[in-house]
């Protein structure tokens, strides 16, 4: 089964402080993984995207890291801000036979900075 | 901008009273997306149009239907909401990947429906 989990469920930390962000995923065929940010109501918005061959990707202070033989993924945030509240979430790809992909979410990590 | 728009962003129905939730979308991608997300859940499908060929998620329950009229436009329907079905329902497209990259779904901002 097509499964992505995320740890931890939540997570305060304090404004300035980094932070880890982990995902395990067990998904056949692996297309790609992606980590969405979703602020509070409303839709997810795409930070990284990486494929199998890809270790690690850079979107300013978030930095995404791939072990495809691991299959675990993880999202570090760097000097983090008050705005980087919000959830993160581990989508990972799988490439479908009619040519679009269908993304299996993880259930995200709540992510909350305090001055 | 190009971009995924839904309305309303808030919807308040009766337990039972039909409702219908729109997107529409200015990038011109071949799919879009339904998916139902609860609080503190992942985001999960409903069904998706390829073009006009309308996909079912096994699991999504026959109160649940979509129309896709044109490129730009495609609905949810709620024939007989239930208490259950208060959540925030999020629209979605993407366009037809020709390398693993090409396959972002960019989301709309969601609708909250509340159902009394």
């Amino acid at each position: 089964k097509n499964q992505v989990e995320q740890s931890p469920q939540s997570l305060i930390i304090l404004e300035g402080k980094n932070c880890t962000l982990q995902c395990n995923y067990t998904v056949s065929p692996f297309s790609n993984l992606r980590w969405y940010k979703q602020d509070t109501g409303r839709g997810p918005v795409s930070l990284t995207i990486m494929t199998f061959s890809e270790n690690t990707k850079s979107n300013g202070r978030y930095t995404a890291t791939l072990d495809a033989d691991t299959k675990q993924s993880s999202l570090h945030i760097t000097a983090s801000q008050l705005s980087d509240s919000a959830s993160y979430i581990c989508v990972v790809s799988s490439f479908q036979v009619m040519g679009y992909n269908k993304l299996i979410f993880g259930a995200g990590t709540r992510l909350a900075v305090h001055p | 901008d190009a971009m995924v728009i839904q309305n309303p962003r808030y919807q308040v129905t009766q337990f039972g009273k039909p409702v219908t939730l729109s997107c529409s979308q200015t990038l011109n991608h071949n799919v879009m997306y339904w998916y139902q997300q609860k609080s503190s859940q992942a985001p999960k499908l409903l069904f998706h149009y390829y073009d006009k060929d309308f996909n079912n998620e096994a699991d999504t329950p026959d109160n649940f239907q979509s129309r896709r009229p044109n490129t730009s436009f495609c609905f949810l329907d709620i024939r007989s909401p239930g208490l259950g079905d208060a959540a925030m329902y999020l629209c979605a497209t993407s366009s037809i990947p020709r390398l693993a990259l090409d396959n972002e779904q960019f989301f709309g901002p969601g609708t909250r429906l509340t159902v009394l």
